[in-house]
């Protein structure tokens, strides 16, 4: 089964709106993390946000914020004032308590297309 | 800030050649993953590498095998080459193993199998 989803395979946003990228998992873990990756058309990967499961505040990190809901295992990365330069694929991760210390699981990815 | 490296950063080898990547962890990193990630997919996870001894292993062929040297740099290497090992060749590091620590990725190594 895929532990995480992603289900908008791809997505357009008008320069300077924002956009929500969702991403939902799949754990009966207490303890995990959870991490947000840019990949634009050149290839390398860019960390940009991690939200801890007990954590109790959504994470914040310039123009991303994380729509933490755990109930329902969401873990939404939302961009504020879109740019040109966000246009890339956008990866959801996530590293569980009893694969402590190992490697992570990815989404299969969100294409995010910045209009001007 | 100092990045993870790896190199080469592109390559091409024929069917049945042998291939090695290299990567340099962040600096005080201990910690170092390899993934191959194909055209349209995610990563996915070979091995890692924590104080120089494998900590896992994922979906690593057995014609593949890599380290983690006393400097914490690692290689991937990779023998028998075939065409379905074309991919972006990614070397990540962390410090420690803790959830709450990103993976660091490099820029990659673009494989290409003629």
């Amino acid at each position: 089964a895929q532990k995480i989803t992603q289900t908008q395979p791809g997505m357009f946003v008008q320069e300077k709106e924002a956009v929500t990228l969702d991403c939902t998992y799949d754990t009966s873990d207490q303890s995990y993390g959870l991490f947000w990756y840019k990949q634009p058309s050149s290839g390398e990967m860019i960390f940009l946000i991690y939200q801890g499961s007990y954590d109790e505040q959504n994470a914040t990190e310039g123009r991303y914020s994380l729509n933490f809901q755990k109930a329902r295992k969401s873990a939404n990365l939302v961009i504020s004032a879109s740019q040109l330069g966000d246009s890339a694929m956008y990866f959801c991760a996530m590293r569980e308590d009893y694969n402590y210390g190992q490697n992570f699981v990815f989404g299969p990815g969100t294409r995010l297309s910045v209009l001007p | 800030a100092a990045g993870v490296i790896q190199s080469p950063r592109h390559l091409i080898k024929e069917k049945r050649e042998t291939a090695t990547l290299k990567c340099y962890p962040i600096p005080r990193h201990d910690t170092v993953y390899w993934y191959q990630q194909g055209p349209g997919q995610d990563p996915q996870f070979l091995i890692s590498f924590y104080e120089k001894m494998q900590s896992d292993k994922g979906s690593i062929p057995d014609r593949f095998s890599a380290q983690q040297f006393s400097d914490y740099h690692s290689e991937l290497n990779m023998s028998s080459l075939e065409l379905g090992d074309s991919a972006l060749y990614f070397c990540a590091s962390s410090l420690g193993q803790g959830l709450n620590q990103p993976q660091h990725f490099g820029d990659g190594t673009r494989l290409s199998i003629l």
